[in-house]
């Protein structure tokens, strides 16, 4: 079964820094682009970063450039999200995706397997 | 204020047919493939259509998907109380270098 299972989430005091990991199954990891995508509480989806199936190539959304480091490591089957200077703003719940090619930035890069999210809540 | 453009909200009784539209441009909508997406209460988001109108294995024919110029459209026929869930738009943006989702609409079964 294609699986992605998220994990890392917790709370974070602002200015302060976390590494959220998506552990992949089911299917040849390094064949496919991965996508962060975030929500906030009671709000809509948020696409945030993406990394294509060798790593080499990332992409991330304007509110995050700069802050956030979208990476995978392709011999442990893991996509990561490490996020520094953490803002209240960054709270939600953070959903790791899998799409259907190995190349991102594109057309094709849809969300075709998510997983079930992991919490991230940035309060003092 | 989402690059592309949803109802917030649609509403429609047991067995009707409803329509979703989401409004882009020619940098997103317009240039590339619309997908869609349904997340049930409390639940994680799930691909309902990909390359505008196609469904990935195990969503009924009930669920559509058009585009036309730079609007996309889901259609859902003979809706069922489980059907009740938000559903978002997506498309890569080719001026932003990003994926973009529109705002989500919420489909109320009365």
């Amino acid at each position: 079964e294609v699986q992605v299972v998220e994990s890392g989430g917790g709370l974070v005091q602002p200015g302060g820094s976390l590494r959220l990991s998506c552990a992949a199954s089911g299917f040849t990891f390094s064949s496919y682009a991965m996508t962060w995508v975030r929500q906030a509480p009671g709000k809509g989806l948020e696409w945030v970063a993406a990394v294509s199936g060798s790593g080499r190539n990332t992409y991330y959304a304007d509110s995050v450039k700069g802050r956030f480091t979208i990476s995978r490591d392709n011999s442990k089957n893991t996509l990561y999200l490490v996020m520094n200077s953490l803002r209240a703003v960054d709270t939600g719940e953070y959903y790791c995706a899998k799409n259907p090619i190995g190349a991102a930035g594109n057309g094709y890069s849809f969300m075709d397997v998510w997983g079930k999210g992991t919490t991230v809540t940035v309060s003092s | 204020q989402s690059v592309l453009t949803q109802p917030p909200s649609v509403s429609a009784a047991p067995g009707q047919n409803v329509t979703i539209s989401c409004s882009g441009s020619s940098s997103n909508i317009g240039n590339t493939y619309v997908s869609w997406y349904q997340q049930l209460p409390r639940t994680a988001p799930k691909l309902l259509i990909y390359d505008n109108s196609k469904r990935p294995s195990g969503v009924p024919d009930r669920f559509s998907g058009s585009k036309s110029g730079t609007s996309a459209t889901l259609g859902i026929t003979g809706l069922q109380a489980g059907d009740e869930a938000d559903y978002y738009c997506g498309a890569w943006d080719s001026s932003l270098s990003a994926w973009m989702f529109g705002g989500g609409t919420k489909l109320t079964v009365l």
